[in-house]
Formats: structure tokens, sequence, C-alpha cells
């Protein structure tokens, strides 16, 4: 089944560009996400890529899709303390249910 | 338009007592899904339901463990005999009809935090 990897910690300053790395296994997903989990909510998508992109961009997001190395990027420009929240790349397992989620990546802003 | 409800928001239980833990999807839904995330990890796949019928249970734990997502009414993830393993946030997570498109949009709840002692 499909596996999906990610760092678990970034640190960066207010308006600085936040990079999150996202590794995956199975190279049939169609659609990969990002969803942002803040403290004690649920998930929410942030946003998505279809796998014939190699790019996406909405507003200060930028999601970037290497799928030769199964390596999906989320890049956030202008970071903001609001943005402090846990970030999970997530990629459907074989016919496009269920999502296969990263461990997150906890993003601390520093003011 | 509300989102997913989830209820309730907290469950404590004793050992060895069940938990009931309920989802309502978003109007029009008819896809749930149930995920759990431990602490410090990210989602695991439970199951996925339509209306009366289970279509994945991979995920699920062979015993102790079942689902619902009858015709009326919300899903129920039940959990007999609870453990204190079994602590953890439960998310309810729901979708429309996927049509042709693989396009599958997840729409998350806030999560019952289960809590065994």
């Amino acid at each position: 089944g499909e596996d999906v990897e990610q760092s678990l910690f970034l640190s960066v300053r207010e308006g600085d560009s936040s990079v999150i790395n996202c590794t995956y296994t199975d190279s049939s997903s169609t659609y990969l996400y990002w969803y942002k989990q803040e403290p004690g909510a649920g998930l929410q998508l942030l946003t998505y890529i279809f796998s014939n992109m190699d790019m996406k961009q909405d507003q200060r997001l930028t999601v970037l899709l290497n799928k030769k190395d199964k390596h999906l990027s989320l890049r956030i420009a202008d970071t903001q303390t609001g943005d402090s929240a846990i970030y999970f790349c997530a990629v459907p397992n074989s016919g496009n249910t269920p999502l296969v989620f990263g461990k997150g990546t906890r993003l601390s802003v520093i003011a | 338009n509300a989102g997913v409800m989830q209820n309730p928001r907290h469950l404590v239980r004793r050992r060895g007592q069940e938990a009931r833990l309920r989802c309502s999807p978003m109007k029009g839904h008819s896809h749930v899904y149930w995920y759990r995330q431990l602490p410090e990890e990210g989602l695991k796949f439970m199951v996925y339901l339509q209306k009366e019928n289970i279509i994945d249970e991979s995920g699920m734990p062979k015993e102790r463990f079942s689902a619902e997502f009858p015709k009326e009414g919300p899903s129920i993830l039940r959990i007999q005999q609870v453990v204190r393993g079994d602590s953890a946030a439960y998310f309810c997570a729901s979708s429309p009809p996927l049509g042709g498109s693989s396009y599958n949009e997840q729409f998350f709840g806030p999560g019952t935090r289960l809590t065994v002692l």
C-alpha cells in the first residue's frame, strides 16, 4: 500500500518562506492533497494538485510535484504567525480512496 | 450549509466500557470515512462507508470496533470494551459521490477526543 513520509518539524521567521516536503510510494495517485490542522481542530483542505501538473500556485501557496522522484512540496510565501499549524500531505490509496496521510509537519512561526 | 458534525467532542470512558462516536456528514454527501489520530501521529484510515454499506474496512481492528452508516441518521463508530490504547482523536470525513472524476475532497469534522481511564 501507499506510504507517505514527511519531516516532523519546521521553524521559520515571520515573513520568510516555508517549504514543507513529502515523499510517497504509489505512482498511480491522481490527486495529491495538502491539509492543515490547527490545534484542537479537524483538518482543512488547503490545496491539491493533479498528477499531470508539476506546479500549482494559489495566492501564497505553491505546490510542486516531482512525479519521477515521488516528491511533493508545499511552499508558503511570507509566512505569518497564523500559519502555525500541522500540515499533512495526503495521497489516495488504490482506487482513490481512502487517503493515506503523512505524520504531519508541525510549522512554528517565530515573530 | 453546516459542515461535518461530530459528537461528542470529548468522551471519557473507563476500561471495559463502550464508546459510541457519531458523525453527521455534510448535506448531500453520501460517503463517510473514519480516521484515527494517535498522539503525535498522522491520521490512519479505519473504514469507508456509504449508506447502509461498508465499502472498505481494511483499517479497522478485527475485534471490538464496528461502524455503520444507516439509511437515516448519523454514522456511528462503536468501540466495545475500550482499552487505554484506544485513547485517540477520531475524525470523520465526508465526500460527495465521486462521479466520473477521481478528485475526492474529503471534508473533516472537528473530531472526537476519546480518553480511556
